[in-house]
């Protein structure tokens, strides 16, 4: 089956620095990434569509400048969390879609904590 | 827009049992797809089941089926001869765009030995 890794799986950080975190396709090719975040007991929030070649499209309420996504190749999506503050702590997952009625494979997820 | 309703926050079940988690959506796309997440302990999310709005048969995965009663917007999941393994939280989702899915809160399953 398709595989999706991300990198790092946990992050902390101080307050103010910048994260990046990776996502990556293994074995097949994304034109399209999405990257959510959930909080702990709670459902995956979609926070934006990471497109190849070209800009994101981000769900309303998300910060673009504050959630920079770059898709760099078709198999590599990049979710930078700038400046980032405790509020920004959480759980990270990407994810691609493939196959049969495009469904979704997962990354593992990071958990981010800012101190 | 779409939406997706899980009525259950959480369910248990026995082991070897069987349990039925429910899921509602509301759309007016006539042409999708349904899928029941797993999210164990370690937080991996694993596909357990998908089904197209347009096949009418239910889907069928080992112990895992579906119950697809489309005009009732209805997309229950049952699990069959429980396992110690199938405790996790499950997510019902629905996709009409590439891929662009929609999740419900989630049903925490718990199965006692």
């Amino acid at each position: 089956g398709a595989v999706v890794s991300q990198h790092p799986s946990r992050v902390i950080c101080k307050s103010g620095t910048s994260v990046k975190i990776e996502c990556r396709s293994l074995d097949f090719q994304a034109t399209t990434m999405f990257w959510y975040r959930q909080f702990p007991k709670q459902s995956l929030m979609l926070m934006a569509t990471s497109n190849e070649g070209s800009k994101a499209t981000y769900e309303q309420g998300v910060e673009k400048d504050k959630f920079l996504i770059n898709h760099a190749s078709l198999t590599l999506s990049t979710l930078t969390v700038t400046s980032a503050h405790p509020e920004d702590s959480s759980f990270y997952i990407c994810s691609a879609p493939q196959g049969p009625a495009d469904t979704q494979y997962f990354g593992p997820g990071t958990r981010l904590t800012v101190l | 827009a779409q939406t997706v309703t899980q009525s259950q926050p959480e369910m248990s079940v026995q082991e070897a049992e069987t349990v039925t988690l429910s899921c509602t959506y509301d759309t007016s796309e006539s042409d999708y797809y349904l899928f029941w997440y797993k999210q164990p302990p370690s937080r991996q999310m694993i596909l357990v089941i998908r089904q197209e709005a347009y096949k009418q048969q239910n889907a069928t995965e080992n112990r895992f089926s579906v119950n697809f009663q489309k005009a009732a917007k209805s997309f229950s999941l049952k699990i069959s001869d429980s396992q110690l393994g199938d405790a996790a939280m499950y997510f019902c989702a629905f996709d009409t765009n590439a891929g662009k899915s929609t999740f419900g809160d989630g049903t925490t399953l718990t199965v006692k030995p």
